[in-house]
């Protein structure tokens, strides 16, 4: 079965800093993997994701994020948070065989100024 | 930009009664879920639809739960008798094709259930 891990509920960095969020996913098949953002009261929004393309993939808003099929993850970066970035944080996993996103339990970024 | 829309924004009901919720996909779009969110939870696949039949569902889906596109434009989840623990953030997500394009989430219906 399928499953997701997000390190951290809580994230904060300073407006400025680079901004880390992890994920590592668990799959018996090649993966498809996804971070969504929610900002408050709005529903979820697509970041980036990967499906077996290049291993470095770029999103909106400056995020990117690196499959490694070695350490399983799929952590998300930032190289300058913004305070526009405070929001929720979702990974999520699927593959082939089915189209249902299998999410993480999130992770909330705050930004301080 | 299209976008997916949910109705009502927030919809209180009690415990026993029967609630839809509702949603309007993206226009072009063939597959339509409906995921949950209880409040500090995870979110959670439910049910996936296309071609108007369940595709998947997970199980949590179970009998008091249904799903339906009444016309070209809305898809509905049902709840027949709701608990307490159906309380939760309800989000719709709609794709043109499976499985790596994007699903497009609605901003969410929270069901409060006293």
């Amino acid at each position: 079965a399928q499953s997701v891990t997000q390190l951290g509920s809580h994230v904060s960095v300073s407006e400025g800093a680079l901004v880390l969020l992890r994920c590592n996913y668990s799959s018996s098949v090649p993966p498809y993997l996804f971070w969504y953002v929610q900002y408050p009261n709005q529903g979820l929004q697509l970041l980036l994701k990967y499906t077996s393309a290049a291993t470095l993939v770029k999103g909106i808003n400056g995020f990117e994020a690196e499959f490694k099929k070695s350490e399983t993850s799929f952590h998300l970066t930032k190289p300058s948070a913004h305070m526009s970035d405070a929001a929720e944080y979702f990974c999520a996993v699927s593959d082939y065989n089915t189209d249902k996103l299998i999410f993480g339990t999130g992770t909330r970024l705050q930004v301080f100024p | 930009e299209p976008e997916v829309t949910q109705t009502p924004s927030h919809q209180v009901t009690q415990m026993g009664q029967e609630v839809i919720l509702r949603c309007v996909p993206i226009s072009n779009h063939l597959y339509f879920y409906w995921y949950r969110q209880i409040l500090g939870q995870k979110v959670e696949f439910l049910v996936s639809f296309y071609n108007n039949e369940i595709s998947e569902k997970s199980e949590i889906f179970d009998d008091q739960f249904s799903v339906e596109r009444p016309d070209g434009s809305n898809f509905t989840l049902k709840i027949r008798s709701t608990k307490l623990e159906d309380s939760a953030m309800y989000f719709c997500a709609s794709m043109i094709r499976q499985p790596t394009d994007t699903q497009y989430f609605g901003p969410g219906t929270r069901l409060t259930v006293l």
